[in-house]
């Protein structure tokens, strides 16, 4: 076990909603990273938040959004749901710096889009 | 753009032989790699890294190579166990831009008893 932490596990929402998705890290890292995993895909880079500032961007519209708390642990934020958004959401924390930033992941949650 | 790809998607193997996964990826600029193991229904479990500065790291019953005038990466699973079944992915970083990382499509590995 990593002790990265998610919740919830599973989530469904019906198109145009809003979710908040949750991610405690592991002890004594300061960085969350978000990724999307759509079904058979390899995960994709939605944004990193360290510091409370988001530290970096992937391809993802505004709709998604995101916060870290003063306890290092972060929030997902996607509005406006779209079909396509279905996916398994993995946080994975890390100690941002040159040798000690392995990502270590969470179980991930798995939200489903009607 | 950046891409990390296999060049299998499936690979069987029996217990006890030892497993090779491939992975190549287009970005010379990326100064650090690492195969994770995914689980049906479970996040990505780092296994092992490599920095660009390596040519090789071993670790339990795993051992990564890195070929930087090629762009390629391995994974070298030996004596490999049912427990090992699981997709496989090589992941990079570039140097350029935040710590992210940039994954392929995975390698299923299917470990026959």
């Amino acid at each position: 076990e990593t002790g990265v932490t998610q919740s919830p596990t599973h989530l469904i929402k019906t198109r145009g909603q809003q979710v908040t998705l949750r991610c405690s890290s592991q002890s004594g890292h300061n960085t969350v990273s978000w990724y999307q995993q759509a079904l058979g895909q390899g995960p994709q880079f939605i944004f990193q938040y360290y510091r409370e500032e988001e530290n970096g961007r992937g391809n993802f519209p505004p709709r998604f959004s995101g916060l870290q708390f003063p306890n290092y642990s972060s929030e997902l934020n996607v509005n406006a749901l779209e079909l396509d958004d279905s996916a398994l959401y993995l946080c994975a924390s890390s100690l941002l710096g040159l040798d000690t930033d392995t990502q270590y992941f969470g179980p991930g949650t798995r939200l489903t889009v009607l | 753009g950046e891409s990390v790809g296999l060049h299998l998607p499936t690979l069987s193997v029996q217990e006890g032989d030892n497993s090779i996964i491939n992975c190549a990826y287009s970005n010379s600029a990326s100064d650090y790699f690492i195969w994770y193991k995914q689980e049906s229904g479970k996040g990505p479990q780092f296994i092992i890294d490599i920095r660009s500065n390596m040519d090789k790291r071993q670790g339990q019953r795993v051992t990564v190579l890195l070929n930087k005038t090629v762009k390629h990466l391995s994974l070298q699973i030996a004596a490999t166990q049912p427990g090992d079944s699981a997709v496989y992915f090589c992941a990079e970083r570039s140097v350029v831009g935040a710590n992210n990382l940039f994954f392929g499509t995975g390698t299923r590995l299917t470990v026959i008893p």
